[in-house]
């Protein structure tokens, strides 16, 4: 089955230490993102990548990093600079990073820090 | 980036038609008009997306005005599985384009 994985499901960390989410696709699909979802809110962009090796930031990409090391692979790392890290984080991918293509969501990584 | 505004709830009952409502002035003419779904603690689904014409899916039906500027998400014959949070969204061309900006959406409850 194609689709976008995604792990943990859930995942807890003190404040102060840095937290990778995976992201894995199985789709061929040359575009990915990361989202962040806040209770009750719509989703904002954190990082998107149009291609290996190459990212741009989103909306909100202060105390987040990613890397494209491989087509199928966009992890996303939570510094511990980022003030509010608490949030659900979803995964994207798209055929490629156009307007007329749809995107797929993972199921997200609900990450709590405390 | 272009906006949209959605009713903030719907409602309908099972196995009549539901009509979701969104608004677009600001749209330009490169944008294309996305729609979502999202249900309680998992990633959006893709429903239907369009341009200018209307467009038919398996999973439903999207109206667009002809000046653009408001479309309408047709679901035929609503179900319980069809009760989520519906998110129409503008993915714009130059450099955002590819780049979907979530607003709040409509929350859609369906009566069985």
């Amino acid at each position: 089955d194609g689709g976008i994985t995604q792990s943990p499901k859930y995942l807890f960390r003190k404040e102060g230490q840095n937290v990778t989410l995976s992201c894995e696709q199985n789709l061929n699909h040359d575009a990915m993102y990361w989202y962040r979802q806040d209770p009750g809110q719509g989703l904002r962009l954190i990082y998107y990548s149009q291609i290996v090796n190459d990212f741009q930031k989103g909306d909100i990409a202060e105390g987040y990093s990613v890397s494209r090391e491989k087509k199928e692979s966009f992890p996303l790392t939570v510094t511990s600079a980022q003030k509010n890290p608490t949030a659900f984080y979803l995964c994207a991918s798209s055929i490629l990073h156009r307007p007329s293509y749809e995107q797929y969501f993972g199921p997200g990584t609900r990450l709590t820090v405390t | 980036d272009a906006k949209t505004t959605q009713p903030n709830s719907m409602e309908s009952n099972e196995e009549e038609p539901v009509h979701l409502p969104c608004n677009h002035s600001t749209i330009s003419g490169t944008d294309y008009i996305h729609w979502y779904r999202q249900l309680p603690s998992q990633g959006p689904e893709y429903v239907i997306h369009g341009l200018t014409s209307n467009v038919n899916n398996r999973m439903a039906s999207l109206a667009i005005a002809e000046d653009r500027k408001s479309s309408t998400l047709i679901l035929h014959r609503a179900t319980l599985r069809d009760a989520a949070v519906y998110y129409c969204i503008l993915l714009t061309g130059g450099t955002s384009y590819g780049k979907l900006t979530f607003g709040q959406g409509t929350i859609l409850t369906v009566h069985p």
